[in-house]
């Protein structure tokens, strides 16, 4: 069983619309946490990181973090069709700087 | 700045040839990795190094082996490559002392083996 876990989809969320990606992980002792969008044939590129239980807005995106159930997630209010790609979600193991990634879900935003 | 280098970006290997992935970085980061990216499984890592003179194993380091050269290079070696190593390969690097600083990764590695 992987570290951290996503849903791969593909989730269709039309244009305009809330979409929301989920992730597990089994590791109690993680620390710090990072959504990350892959565009096809890119190299992956941050888009928000979370440390506190609650919840952390940045613009269009919010994501969530609950400690006790080992859950995070990130919320994309008025999606848009550029949001189409794949998000990662990844977790720091222990704050020994060895950081794992799920296998990614691949969001369509659908006009 | 140029941030995180890789060289080659695409190679193309016979079974049971050997190669070594290059990265580098100028940013001054302590900590550097490398990752490799199969359709729909995400990043799984194979190596990783928190500081110059450590290196230690990630989910699937069998096959390869890695250098922390010094603070800025940190480079995968595949002895024998096998079919099964045919990948895109990411290096990432990222400052350390700060839990939630990001990873920066390089443009990629596309590596098959026949």
């Amino acid at each position: 069983q992987k570290e951290v876990e996503q849903n791969s989809g593909p989730l269709s969320v039309p244009e305009g619309a809330i979409a929301s990606l989920n992730c597990t992980y089994s590791d109690r002792g993680s620390q710090s946490f990072f959504w990350y969008r892959q565009y096809s044939g890119k190299s992956p590129e941050l888009i928000m990181f979370i440390y506190s239980n609650g919840d952390k807005e940045d613009g269009r995106f919010t994501a969530q973090l609950n400690k006790a159930s080992q859950y995070v997630s990130l919320l994309i209010r008025d999606s848009q069709p550029s949001d189409s790609a794949t998000y990662l979600c990844a977790a720091e193991m222990n704050r020994d700087d060895k950081i794992i990634f799920g296998k990614g879900t691949r969001l369509h935003i659908l006009p | 700045n140029a941030g995180v280098t890789q060289t080659p970006k695409f190679q193309v290997l016979k079974t049971g040839q050997s190669m070594t992935l290059q990265c580098a970085q100028d940013m001054n980061h302590n900590s550097m990795y490398w990752y490799r990216q199969d359709p729909g499984m995400g990043l799984r890592l194979i190596y990783y190094s928190a500081s110059e003179g450590t290196t230690d194993k990630g989910e699937v380091p069998n096959g390869y082996n890695v250098s922390r050269l010094n603070k800025r290079e940190f480079s995968l070696r595949l002895e024998s490559a096998a079919p099964s190593q045919t990948s895109v390969y990411f290096c990432a690097s990222r400052t350390a002392g700060r839990a939630y600083n990001e990873q920066f990764f390089g443009p990629g590695t596309r590596l098959t083996v026949l």
